[in-house]
């Protein structure tokens, strides 16, 4: 499994954008870049995925760096609603399972 | 969709009590994962089926787990017999096949466990 790196916590402002990073320097090249997020007392839920190409949702952007070591979670205007752990995930394409590290921590402030 | 559904939502019981947490995928969806979370050591995979079929359990933390999915459509995880230290929120989610692994895995909203 590739190992990953992300701040402990962070801190933003509301209707702010905020940039998540993660690094993952042991990705493989079949691996796609998974993020979810963890909201207080919920199960972990779905944000974005990519492979190489940046990709855009209704929640959030991921850009993915050229050689793929690093990705970054885009919330283009944080909410009170926004405060979670998010966790970035590498999962491979032989993998049925998530594997969690101990993601980021993000506060809020009205 | 009604999501994963998992019963109970919490659960309060005794050391050395059988603990039993049940879990229904989503309809359709070929593989289901059962997950502990707990503060010290974050969320964890202890097993996870495919089609039914238990694929990995090394997860598993010793032989008072075990996990069972007799249909596509229910899973239990039982624990026999409990300890305090088997606390923790336990999570089902399931996801679709993972030929492509962009799969998204939904979870459950989980099962709060207290054993005294």
């Amino acid at each position: 499994d590739a190992k990953t790196t992300q701040p402990n916590s962070m801190e933003s402002n509301e209707e702010e954008p905020v940039h998540l990073p993660c690094n993952h320097s042991t990705i493989s090249g079949t691996d796609y870049i998974h993020w979810y997020r963890q909201l207080p007392s919920q199960g972990p839920e779905y944000v974005i995925h990519g492979l190489t190409s940046n990709v855009n949702n209704r929640m959030a952007s991921l850009a993915i760096a050229e050689d793929r070591k690093s990705s970054t979670l885009i919330l283009h205007r944080a909410t009170l609603r926004d405060a979670a752990v998010y966790y970035c995930i590498p999962r491979g394409g032989s993998q049925g399972n998530l594997i969690f590290g101990k993601g980021t921590k993000l506060s809020v402030k009205p | 969709d009604a999501g994963v559904i998992q019963s109970p939502r919490h659960e309060v019981t005794e050391m050395g009590q059988e603990v039993t947490l049940r879990c229904k995928p989503i309809s359709g969806h070929d593989y289901l994962f059962w997950y502990r979370q707990t503060m010290m050591r974050g969320l964890e995979l202890l097993i996870y089926f495919n089609n039914n079929v238990p694929i990995d359990d090394s997860g598993m933390p010793e032989d008072r787990f075990s996990a069972k999915m007799p249909n596509a459509s229910f899973s239990t995880l039982k624990i026999q017999p409990s300890e305090p230290r088997d606390s923790a929120v336990y999570f089902c989610a399931s996801s679709r096949d993972r030929v492509f692994s962009g799969n998204t895995i939904y979870f459950g909203e989980g099962s709060w466990l207290t054993v005294v």
